[in-house]
């Protein structure tokens, strides 16, 4: 069954580093997002990604933030200089997109656990 | 606005049933629900659409009520394997847009054999 895969699976890095995770979300899907969620806390959208542009993004992303879809398969999320308060888990997730948002499903990917240090 | 959960936590032995509500502030166009393992993804568990449709999978449904813009996941006859964490995430625009879940802070739910 096809799935999300996310890289790496955790990440050490210094404060004020720049990291970029990376996601290859299903091969036929359409709509892509990150979402991120804090130890012990619920998931938080950050970002929706069609058609080579974002289309929706929360007050979380801000200017660190950045998505890119470099090739035909990799989606990633770039955090540019890391704050203490971005550890995280990170979530990337798509859907097909032949249904609206609210109809079509999301698969979650397994994460990628960020540690700022 | 996200939705709000209840309870915030369930402990249940093996066969019991359990209700889990989601309810939101803002009309609903639809309710996803996701569970959440320690340390793992949410898994996609269903979707409910406006429209009040019940739905279920395995031992697992839910139903949606459109008016009061809540939604509920009816857990029956609990396996220990449904321990974990339960999220509602809410669509609260119909269009086809690339709209993210807003989810609630999570039921945790406890199955003791």
């Amino acid at each position: 069954e096809p799935e999300v895969t996310q890289t790496p699976s955790h990440q050490v890095t210094q404060m004020g580093q720049e990291v970029i995770l990376r996601c290859v979300p299903i091969s036929n899907h359409l709509y892509f997002y990150w979402y991120r969620q804090i130890l012990g806390q619920k998931v938080e959208f950050l970002v929706s990604f069609y058609n080579n542009e974002i289309s929706e993004k929360s007050e979380i992303f801000d200017d660190q933030f950045s998505v890119e879809r470099p090739d035909g398969s990799n989606f990633t999320l770039k955090i540019r200089s890391t704050k203490l308060e971005d550890s995280a888990m990170y979530f990337c997730a798509s859907r097909g997109g032949l249904a609206g948002a609210s109809t079509d499903t999301q698969y979650f990917g397994p994460g990628t656990r960020l540690t700022v240090l | 606005q996200q939705p709000v959960q209840s309870p915030q936590a369930v402990i249940l032995r093996e066969g019991e049933d359990a209700v889990i509500n989601c309810s939101s502030s803002k009309a609903l166009y639809s309710v996803h629900w996701y569970r959440q393992k320690h340390g793992e993804a949410p898994v996609f568990l269903m979707i409910l659409l406006k429209g009040g449709e019940q739905k279920g999978h395995e031992k697992i449904s839910a139903s949606f009520n459109e008016k009061k813009q809540q939604s509920s996941l009816y857990l029956t006859a609990s396996q220990l394997s449904y321990s974990g964490t339960y999220f509602c995430g809410t669509v609260t625009y119909s269009g086809g847009g690339a709209d993210g879940l807003t989810f609630g802070k999570g039921t945790h739910l406890i199955i003791q054999p």
